[in-house]
């Protein structure tokens, strides 16, 4: 599975959109990028997943760049509760879920 | 559905003592993983079922570590003898089956304490 880099910790002001980027350079062609998110002491949460196209669901929308080396999760509107450490995974379909230090994600009033 | 059900929500046991988690896949859902978080080391796999067989379990850390499945519908882990190092939250999570591995529903976790 490709290696991804995300920043540690990124502050969001509420009601703006939240950027999370991460890097995956290394990624190969077969393999999707996930997006997890972990709320304090809860289990992660699937946000949304792709492989080359942009990606929109009901929580957040995903911009992978053409050379798929980096993608971007889009929080709209930010609020309170999407504070949580945003986990960026890539991997095969089917593949397991190996987990990184993903970025914790302040939303401040 | 009540989504992915773990028992106990928290667990305080002394050094030496057999512990034992539990968990309860979403109904229809035929693969089942058992992940650990910690603060050093993050969310780790420690082991995975498909169809209640155990396909992957490189992520068990020694053999103090054990799981089994006996039907779709539970699932063990056991720590015998438990140890300070342990101490941490796991997790479950199911999915639908091997082809869709990556789209996980988590439990809320067992919050193991070993004294």
């Amino acid at each position: 599975d490709a290696k991804t880099t995300q920043p540690p910790s990124m502050d969001c002001a509420e009601g703006r959109a939240a950027n999370l980027p991460c890097n995956h350079s290394t990624i190969s062609g077969n393999e999707y990028v996930y997006w997890y998110r972990q709320i304090h002491s809860q289990g992660p949460q699937y946000i949304i997943h792709g492989l080359k196209n942009n990606e929109t669901n009901e929580m957040a929308s995903l911009i992978i760049t053409e050379d798929r080396k980096s993608s971007t999760l889009i929080l709209p509107h930010a609020t309170l509760r999407d504070t949580a450490v945003y986990y960026c995974i890539a991997t095969n379909q089917g593949g397991k879920l190996i987990f990184g230090q993903g970025t914790e994600l302040s939303v401040k009033p | 559905d009540a989504g992915v059900i773990q028992s106990p929500r928290h667990e305080v046991t002394e050094m030496g003592q057999e512990v034992t988690l539990r968990c309860k896949p979403i109904s229809g859902h035929n693969s089942l993983f058992w992940y650990r978080q910690t603060m050093m080391r993050g969310l780790e796999l420690l082991i995975y079922f498909n169809n209640n067989v155990p396909i992957d379990d490189s992520g068990m850390p020694e053999d103090r570590f054990s799981a089994k499945m006996p039907n779709a519908s539970f699932s063990t882990l056991k720590i015998q003898p438990s140890e300070p190092r342990d101490s941490a939250v796991y997790f479950c999570a199911s999915s639908i089956d091997l082809t869709t591995n990556e789209k996980l529903f988590f439990g809320s976790g067992t919050q193991l304490s070993v004294l």
